[in-house]
């Protein structure tokens, strides 16, 4: 079975400090990996994916299927991007169309203190 | 568009009851699957449904969980008999279509107590 591993519980960084969130799969065949943010008082959404390779809200996010792994990343934190993080997954199937369901991770919970 | 909507938001049952979570898709969308998040735990997969049928029920447990997305209406999940363990967070998303890519739209959950 597919299983999201995000191993921090908690991040705690300063403002304008470099962010790493990690995040490990273990699935063998072709999934797709998504970054899901909620902040506080606000529903969870969607932050980026890995199909696109898009920068949002200038977090990046590579997908590195030799090591199973997609952290996100951020040059230079700031205190509104403090939240909670959940990777997630979803499984391809032969034709590239997704199952539908998603796996996630635990979540990290990302401070950014001033 | 209002985004999926949730109802409702805080229920509280005693041991024994019956709680219906009710859950409203966005405009246009017609997948709807919702997830479970116990304390301290990140969101579980229970269930997918398209307009009157269920496409992958893997994740519900087997007894007292039932869930339906009837041609008219919200979508409905069903706990018969709650125990206290079935106190957690349940969150419904919608999509468009599902496959390669398409994002979830989350609702703001319902929080069930069982007491």
């Amino acid at each position: 079975a597919q299983r999201v591993t995000q191993p921090e519980k908690l991040l705690s960084v300063f403002k304008g400090a470099p962010v790493e969130l990690k995040c490990n799969y273990s699935y063998s065949g072709s999934p797709e990996l998504f970054w899901y943010v909620q902040y506080s008082r606000q529903r969870l959404q969607l932050l980026l994916r890995h199909i696109s390779r898009e920068s949002i809200k200038g977090f990046t996010a590579d997908l590195n299927k030799g090591e199973t792994s997609f952290h996100l990343k951020k040059p230079f934190a700031q205190e509104e991007d403090s939240a909670m993080y959940y990777c997630a997954l979803t499984l391809l199937n032969a034709g590239g169309t997704s199952y539908g369901k998603l796996t996630f991770g635990q979540g990290t919970i990302l401070t950014v203190h001033p | 568009n209002a985004g999926v909507m949730q109802n409702p938001r805080h229920l509280v049952r005693r041991r024994g009851q019956e709680a219906r979570l009710r859950c409203s898709p966005m405009k246009g969308h017609s997948h709807v699957y919702w997830y479970r998040q116990l304390p301290e735990e990140g969101l579980k997969f229970m269930v997918y449904l398209q307009k009157e049928n269920i496409i992958d029920e893997s994740g519900m447990p087997k007894e007292r969980f039932s869930a339906e997305f009837p041609k008219e209406g919200p979508s409905i999940l069903r706990i018969q008999q709650v125990v206290r363990g079935d106190s957690a967070a349940y969150f419904c998303a919608s999509s468009p279509v599902a496959g390669g890519g398409h994002e979830q739209y989350f609702g703001p959950g319902t929080r069930l107590t069982v007491t």
